[in-house]
């Protein structure tokens, strides 16, 4: 069964300044997509960006990027020039791209942004 | 946005009385999903469906059952709620047949079972 782990419960990190949340999942599959959505105060689950394991350039999205090792099976997500508007919960998740399409996600890291 | 709507929004109901959430999409996505969302648990997945009348359990199924009768409206029952079910509970839709894999979201359902 496929597993994704983030092991930071609370990150905080100055407006302007650049943070890396952690996460690492456990698959035996090769063919897979991962996944950080955001969760504000809304609720409302909003995709950040997403990484393809068959494609080994790190996926970029304006100021949010990915630093993906797929041997090691980390996905990490740096947040550079953070704003007060990135505050929220940062969710790590898995889906395989062969046969069964569950989704799985990690436990989140709640962010801070210190003005 | 994609069209997936949560029904109710926000529900109280009492110990032992079944409760029923609705999901519906107008996406025609293939895969649907019921989690739970608890602080400190991130989102859980209770169960989920890869197709009409074809569905399977999460991590998070005791008490919990589920129906798909149509590829549009995936339906949450539980059975008996209890005091431990007051969660927030969010459907999603994916299909990797649209192209770009992609979780779709709904806007969540708040229930207190008192």
């Amino acid at each position: 069964a496929q597993t994704v782990t983030q092991s930071q419960p609370e990150m905080s990190v100055q407006e302007a300044e650049t943070v890396t949340l952690s996460c690492t999942y456990d698959t035996s599959e090769s063919d897979y997509y991962l996944f950080w959505y955001k969760q504000p105060p809304s609720r409302q689950m909003i995709l950040v960006i997403r990484q393809e394991a068959y494609k080994q350039q790190n996926a970029t999205e304006n100021r949010f990027s990915v630093n993906f090792q797929k041997a090691a099976k980390s996905f990490s997500l740096k947040i550079s020039d953070s704003q007060l508007g990135d505050a929220a919960m940062y969710f790590c998740a898995y889906i395989s791209n062969f046969g069964n399409e569950k989704l799985t996600f990690g436990t989140g890291t709640r962010l801070t942004i210190i003005p | 946005d994609a069209g997936i709507t949560q029904s109710p929004r926000h529900k109280v109901t009492e110990t032992g009385t079944p409760v029923t959430l609705r999901c519906h999409q107008t996406e025609n996505h293939r895969y649907m999903y019921w989690y739970r969302q608890d602080p400190g648990h991130g989102l859980r997945l209770i169960h989920y469906s890869y197709g009409v009348k074809d569905t399977d359990k999460g991590e998070v199924s005791d008490g919990y059952s589920v129906s798909r009768s149509k590829t549009e409206d995936f339906l949450l029952t539980l059975e008996s709620a209890t005091s431990s079910q007051t969660s927030v509970y969010f459907c999603a839709i994916s299909d990797s047949r649209q192209g770009n894999t992609e979780a779709f979201f709904g806007q969540g359902t708040r229930l207190t079972v008192v």
